[in-house]
């Protein structure tokens, strides 16, 4: 089955423990992406990447990381978290040249205390 | 203003009903226009897309662009209790690979 796999589903952690989610795609999608999605905010992009070991950042990137060492994992890092990084991420992933069409990951709540 | 305009709802209509999910946007450049489903606790999925203007009909969807009023719509026919998710849409440039969401509009379908 197609997917984009994310883990953990939720994950409570303290200001300042690093921490990282982890998305992996069986697509062989070149192109993949990290969201927060909050309140009447929407779906707003972190990082994306286009290719093995080519990233650049999206509209909120600040104290997030990314790497893209594997064509099929994309892990989001959060070197310190603080209570702002509070959010409800996705990864998504497409082939190059139809960002348009994204799939999704479940999602992974993320609460920083 | 944000570049994506989306009424938050939420929408209450009755099963059976016709409904209309509307977008406004600031943005002359986006040339790819979608809409997303995202059902409680699930990441969102594709429903439509078109590319610049026009209408683009699958089943029981019909998405409709209309630039020069940088509006777009997605109508929903015979809607189901099973169409009750938030409606999410987007945008993106022909150059870039960056899609611009909306804060999405959540739809209650009742029986």
């Amino acid at each position: 089955e197609a997917q984009v796999t994310q883990n953990p589903r939720y994950l409570i952690t303290v200001t300042g423990k690093k921490l990282t989610v982890t998305c992996s795609q069986n697509m062989n999608h070149e192109y993949m992406s990290w969201y927060r999605q909050d309140p009447g905010l929407g779906l707003r992009q972190i990082y994306y990447s286009m290719n093995v070991e080519v990233t650049d950042k999206g509209d909120v990137p600040e104290g997030y990381k990314v790497s893209r060492k594997e064509k099929r994992n994309f892990p989001l890092i959060l070197e310190s978290p603080s209570p702002n990084q509070t959010s409800l991420y996705f990864c998504a992933s497409s082939l190059w040249g139809a960002e348009e069409k994204l799939f999704f990951g479940s999602g992974t709540q993320l609460s920083v205390l | 203003q944000k570049e994506v305009e989306q009424d938050p709802g939420p929408l209450s209509v009755p099963e059976g009903a016709i409904v209309s999910l509307n977008c406004t946007y600031s943005n002359s450049a986006f040339q790819y226009f979608m809409w997303y489903r995202q059902y409680s606790r699930k990441g969102p999925e594709l429903l439509m897309y078109t590319y610049s203007s026009g209408n683009k009909e699958d089943g029981r969807f019909t998405a409709q662009v209309d630039k020069s009023s940088k509006y777009i719509s997605l109508f929903i026919r015979d809607s189901q209790p099973s169409d009750s998710a938030t409606y999410l849409c987007a945008m993106r440039h022909n150059a870039g690979n960056m899609l611009t969401f909306g804060g999405g509009t959540r739809l209650m379908v009742k029986p």
